[in-house]
Formats: structure tokens, sequence, C-alpha cells
């Protein structure tokens, strides 16, 4: 089976510091790993992914993402905060080796910047 | 401008009325995929295609139906919508067909559902 965890319900960040969005999966194969961010009363967008090779992804609006395969995670992460920031962040898997057509997503986390 | 277009945005409706909601994508992508957000569960999956006349069950598919004629459209189908079935619905569209979804997910602006 394919899965992917979020361990915080919302995260806290002032503006201007740096954040971590936490994301762990699980897979019997390779993954393919994806953020995904929800503004209010929209649909989500896509802001990475890892496919293969560097195992750190850039992705939109500054963000990125660290691969780490011995650890199963897959962290999302931006220098330096923004008020604009605030969403709600999700991330999906898809285990590319064992069948699995489609992506798995988590349950998302809030992110909330203040000012 | 690439889009996936859901209608309709907000329904109100009552229990066991039947009803469709539609969903096209002008990207030409192969894969098209429908899920439900409910507070605290995240984003669950209804049902997917990897092509035309390909379909496939998600995770939560019960009450659920869907039809790929075209490779555009992929409607959702509630015959005989419940309580239960109240919540945010999105369609979503991507590349990759016969060997799955092998890059970014479009989602449609979401459909709010209310059944009464």
């Amino acid at each position: 089976a394919q899965s992917v965890a979020q361990p915080e319900d919302q995260v806290n960040v002032a503006e201007g510091n740096p954040l971590t969005v936490k994301c762990t999966y699980s897979v019997s194969g390779n993954p393919y790993l994806f953020w995904y961010v929800q503004y209010p009363n929209r649909g989500l967008q896509f802001l990475l992914k890892y496919i293969t090779g560097d195992n750190l992804v850039k992705g939109s609006y500054g963000f990125e993402a660290e691969f780490n395969k011995s650890q199963t995670s897959f962290h999302l992460k931006k220098p330096s905060a923004l008020v604009s920031d605030s969403a709600l962040y999700f991330c999906a898997v898809r285990d590319r080796d064992s069948g699995y057509s489609t992506l798995t997503f988590g349950k998302g986390t809030m992110l909330l910047v203040s000012p | 401008e690439a889009q996936v277009t859901q209608n309709p945005r907000y329904l109100i409706t009552v229990t066991g009325k039947k009803l469709t909601v539609t969903c096209s994508q002008n990207m030409n992508h192969e894969y098209m995929s429908w899920y439900r957000q409910d507070p605290g569960l995240g984003l669950r999956q209804i049902y997917y295609s990897m092509n035309v006349e390909v379909t496939d069950k998600g995770d939560v598919p019960e009450g659920y139906k869907v039809s790929r004629k075209e490779k555009r459209n992929f409607p959702l189908i509630l015959e005989s919508p419940s309580p239960n079935q109240t919540s945010l619905y999105f369609c979503a569209s991507g590349r990759g067909g016969g060997q799955g979804v092998t890059g970014e997910l479009f989602f449609g602006e979401g459909s709010r559902l209310t059944v009464l």
C-alpha cells in the first residue's frame, strides 16, 4: 500500500522566519512525491515534485522540498515566510514500482503566517 | 488557458434526487479523477480514469458513478444522494495514461454539495 502522513494539523510561523511543513511517506517501491497548496475557496495548485535525481527540489513561490529516502520524508521548506503563504498544504505520493497508478494525499497541514 | 472546469460550483439538493457534477478539461490529459474533501479527512479519491472508457474505483466509491465517453469530460453522478455525501468535490486531470500519473495534477475550483 502507499500512504502519506502529515503529522501537524497546523503550523504557525512569523513572517520572515523559515518554515517547514512535514511529510513522511510509505511505499514498497520508489516514490513520486508532490506538494500542493490550497488557498481559501480554491482548488489545489501544484507546488513541486520529486521524481528522481537531485534530492533538493525547488518549486513555485520560493518553496523547496528535500527528499530523504532513509527517513522516508519529503518536508516542504521556505527560507522566509510571507503572510500570503498562509494556506492549506497537501503532500502526495505515488509508488511507481508497485502498480499504483494514482496519487494518495495526506490530510493536509494548515500554515498560518503571522505579520 | 489550461483549465479544469466543474459545474455547478454550489448545489443544495434533497435526499434521493439524482444529480450530476460535470468536469471538463482542455489539456488533452489522459488521466482524470474525482476527490472529496472533508474536514479532518483530507482529500479522498472517489473514482479515476486512465483514459477513455477506462474507469476504476478509488478509496470511497460507494454511492457514486462515473463515465468517460470522451477524453475531455468526466462527470460524477450521484444516483440517490444522501446527507453523508455532503462535501466539497474536486475534479483533477493530468498526464499519464496506462502506467499512471507521471506529473502534476490540475484541479478544478471545486463543487460544494449539500444534501438535505
